[in-house]
Parts: structure tokens; sequence; C-alpha cells
């Protein structure tokens, strides 16, 4: 079964810090994941996707993830924290035996303090 | 491209009365997704279309939901009676053709905020 698990509820980073956003996956079959941000009152924006290509993936506003097999992990991270990165990120799963099926984590809302 | 498009962005109802959101997927989107987010929440997949056909609806409150795609292109999601628990957002999202070589990539429209009161 696919499951996503986003160890962090709430992440509070300063201005101009790194940010490090963590998700670890279960799936039985080779994953496809996403990385979807949140802003206040808004729709889910694409951060970045990975599916069996390079295992670093950049995404947009300068955030990136790498997926790591022996760890289940698929971590996102960005060098220096923005104000206007402050939102609710989610880690989502699918693989293609589910036939375009995706699984949610619960969420990450990351604050950022000036 | 024009993206996922929902109507209304808002609603404000009583309990026990009606509601209607449309979505419209991205054109040429094969499958489609309704999804119910309550505050501070992931979202809850309510029901998924491939094309007019229901791929998963075992979270759909059948008892007051009901969700149709009949053409195989834009979708409505509806709620008779509602109840004070249905507030929340109310996404809709597409993917385009399934591929051997992994997931296509869901997109999501703006979300229907649904208050009852």
């Amino acid at each position: 079964a696919q499951s996503v698990t986003q160890l962090d509820s709430h992440v509070s980073v300063s201005e101009g810090t790194p940010v490090l956003l963590r998700c670890n996956y279960s799936s039985s079959y080779s994953p496809s994941l996403f990385w979807y941000v949140q802003h206040p009152n808004k729709g889910l924006q694409l951060l970045l996707k990975y599916t069996s290509a390079a295992t670093l993936v950049k995404g947009i506003n300068g955030f990136e993830a790498e997926f790591k097999k022996s760890e289940t992990s698929f971590h996102l991270t960005k060098p220096s924290a923005h104000m206007s990165d402050a939102a609710e990120y989610f880690c989502v799963v699918s693989d293609s035996l589910t036939g375009n099926q995706f699984y949610f984590g619960t969420g990450t809302s990351l604050t950022v303090i000036p | 491209e024009a993206g996922v498009a929902q109507s209304p962005r808002y609603k404000i109802i009583e309990k026990r009365q009606s509601v209607a959101f449309w979505c419209n997927p991205i054109s040429g989107h094969a499958t489609l997704y309704w999804y119910q987010q309550i505050l501070g929440q992931g979202p809850k997949l309510l029901i998924q279309f491939q094309n007019n056909g229901v791929v998963d609806d075992s979270q759909l409150p059948k008892d007051r939901f009901s969700a149709e795609r009949l053409k195989g292109v834009d979708s409505t999601l509806k709620i008779q009676p509602a109840k004070l628990e249905d507030s929340a957002v109310y996404l809709c999202a597409s993917t385009g053709p399934w591929t051997s070589g992994g997931t296509d990539t869901q997109y999501f429209g703006p979300g229907t905020r649904l208050t009852v009161l």
C-alpha cells in the first residue's frame, strides 16, 4: 500500500536560513513523488516532481528534493528561506500500479521569521 | 494552456440546504478528482473519474454527496442536504493520460470554500 509521512507538522525558520521539510514514503512499486505548496486561501501549486529520472529534482522558487530509495525519503530543501515561502507544504506519492491515484501527507506548515 | 477552473469560489449556505460545485479540467485531461480539504488538514479524495466512469468513490458519503461527469469533460459535485461538518474547501484536480513511464502530474483548481451555517 502507498502512504506518505510528513515528519513535522510545523517548521519555523528565520529568513535567509535553510529550509528542510521531511517526507518518508511507502510504495510497493516504483513511485512518483511530488511536493505541492498551498498559500492561504489558494489552491495547490506543484513545486517539483520525481518520476524515476534524476534523483535530485529542482523545482520552482529555489526548492529542490532528493529521492533516496534506500531511506524511502523525499525531503524538500531550500538554501535560503524567503518570507513568501510561508505556506503549507504537502508531499504526495503515486505509482503506476494504482492508476493515477495519489496519496497525500498531512502537510507541514512553514513559518518564516523576519 | 488554461488551468483547472472551478466555480463558485465561495459559497455560504444554511444546514440542510443543497449546493453544487462545478469543475472544468485542463483540456484533454482524462482523469478528474474531487477532494475535500477541512481547515488544517490535507486533501481527502472524494471521487476519481476516468473519462465519464468512476474509478474510486470509496470515501464519498453517498447518502448526501453525488458527482457526475456525464460527457467526460466537466464535472459537478453536489451536496444534499448539507451538514455543518461539510464546511471545507472543495478542490478539483485533473491529470492527463496515464503512461507506463510514471504517473502524470495532478493539477489543481483554486477550490471552492463552502461554509455551512
